[in-house]
């Protein structure tokens, strides 16, 4: 299994730029989720999909909006890039095991906007 | 007031030393609780997951104390492999919303010669 797989693995944008994020997992898991990590303020959830043809907002989802196109795939959208969005993007997808819930982080994205 | 709350460090030990990272959180009905490690510039991964007993795998000791609300990690013997980030993550499940996971800043861990 690869696991959660996510592409570009690095990408440099210019300021109102659009751009897709994509990730996949082959877990067959309900639950997937898109972070943003930056220096100093760990993880924050920008959205979340608990089952296939549901999204939620998280915490930070100003300038992004997502699809969980099916199952196995959560795509990331920014529309319209912002230097504030230079961050490294993290998917992840989650399965839940008699009641132990297990996160599980694909690669990240390093995406940098000019 | 953050969800989890986690001293950064950083945290600089010689080889051979024990370590030990504190973990608050807010939410009382929280329901699980791990421990990931995250390597420089690469995605976290679990370390192991914290049981209300207590748990250890080889070198590493977790604990969960629901009362006070936070999680410790101990490392004994440590290894310069040891040297990361290590994050301290809370689950809380939401009959409408499902899994949500809240994640610490994270410890900074240098384990040196």
């Amino acid at each position: 299994n690869a696991g959660v797989t996510q592409t570009p693995k690095f990408q440099v944008l210019k300021t109102g730029q659009s751009m897709t994020l994509q990730c996949a997992q082959d877990m067959n898991h309900n639950s997937m989720y898109w972070y943003r990590q930056d220096p100093g303020m760990g993880l924050r959830l920008i959205y979340y999909s608990a089952s296939e043809g549901t999204t939620d907002k998280g915490e930070v989802p100003n300038g992004y909006n997502v699809s969980r196109l099916n199952k196995r795939e959560f795509s990331l959208r920014l529309e319209s890039a912002a230097p504030s969005q230079t961050s490294v993007y993290f998917c992840a997808s989650s399965e839940d095991r008699r009641g132990l819930v297990t996160q599980y982080f694909g690669p990240g994205t390093r995406l940098l906007v000019l | 007031r953050k969800e989890v709350e986690q001293d950064p460090g950083p945290f600089n030990v010689p080889e051979g030393a024990t370590v030990a990272f504190n973990c608050t959180y807010s939410n009382s009905a929280s329901q699980s609780f791990f421990w990931y490690r995250q390597d420089c510039r690469k995605e976290p991964k679990l370390l192991m997951s914290v049981y209300s007993s207590g748990n250890e795998d080889g070198r590493f000791t977790a604990q969960l104390n629901r009362a006070s609300q936070y999680i410790s990690l101990l490392i004994r013997d440590s290894k310069l492999s040891d040297s990361a980030t290590y994050l301290c993550v809370v689950n809380s499940r939401f009959k409408d919303s499902g899994n949500q996971f809240y994640f610490g800043t994270g410890t900074s861990l240098t384990v040196i010669p």
